[in-house]
């Protein structure tokens, strides 16, 4: 199966302030997800993103595929999104098997 | 409904007993996926089903896992004689899409079940 790998594996911000998570996948990916969990466990999909750039709000991602990583930018950042932050893919022909990155742990401080 | 309903939310066992774990997912999604999260991981792939057809069930980690999905709905996650390696939360998902499934996951709020 394909690798995933994320970074960083941990960041604390100050709230306000902007970061930048990525993902690097050994093989190409026609699937690529991001998903936030909550401290209660709850695994809330942010993006479908197996190319190119979206925005949601203070999020945005971007993935060049022909170079196997994806970004997740996120601004003005808030407690509330403290959690951690995963990214999927899944190799072209098995697009159904998601494998999710160990993912980037963010803490937001007041 | 209106996500991924899980049932049910904690589950103790003792080792040897026999478990089963309830997923349903979002109404007229065809996709349904069950992954395992063990602590401070990523969730794994456990199996997928399309409508009530088991398409790849690669990700079991053994003969005592089994699922189903009769009806193109509902889902059930068996585990037999529970082992303490099995403890983890198990995570259910579906998305509208069927085919290659290339559409939004969107998850339960899992199962977490620890066995003694």
């Amino acid at each position: 199966g394909i690798q995933v790998e994320q970074s960083p594996p941990d960041l604390i911000l100050q709230e306000g302030a902007n970061s930048t998570l990525r993902c690097n996948f050994s093989d190409s990916v026609n699937n690529l997800q991001w998903f936030h969990q909550n401290p209660w466990g709850q695994l809330i999909n942010l993006f479908y993103i197996p190319s190119g750039t979206k925005q949601n709000g203070r999020l945005s991602a971007t993935t060049v595929a022909t170079e196997r990583y994806s970004l997740l930018y996120i601004s003005s950042s808030q407690t509330t999104d403290s959690g951690v932050y995963f990214c999927a893919g899944a190799r072209t022909g098995s697009a159904r098997q998601l494998t999710f990155g160990s993912g980037t742990q963010l803490t937001v401080l007041p | 409904g209106a996500g991924v309903s899980q049932s049910p939310r904690y589950k103790v066992a003792k080792r040897g007993q026999d478990v089963a774990l309830r997923c349903d997912p979002i109404s007229g999604h065809v996709s349904l996926f069950w992954y395992q999260q063990a602590l401070g991981q990523g969730p794994e792939f456990l199996t997928y089903f399309q409508n009530e057809a088991q398409l790849d069930k690669s990700g079991l980690p053994s003969d005592r896992f089994f699922a189903e999905r009769p009806e193109g709905s509902v889902s059930t996650l068996k585990i037999q004689r529970t082992q303490q390696e099995d403890s983890a939360v198990y995570l259910c998902a579906s998305s509208g899409a069927g085919g290659t499934g290339n559409s939004p996951l969107h998850f339960g709020n899992g199962t977490r079940l620890t066995v003694t």
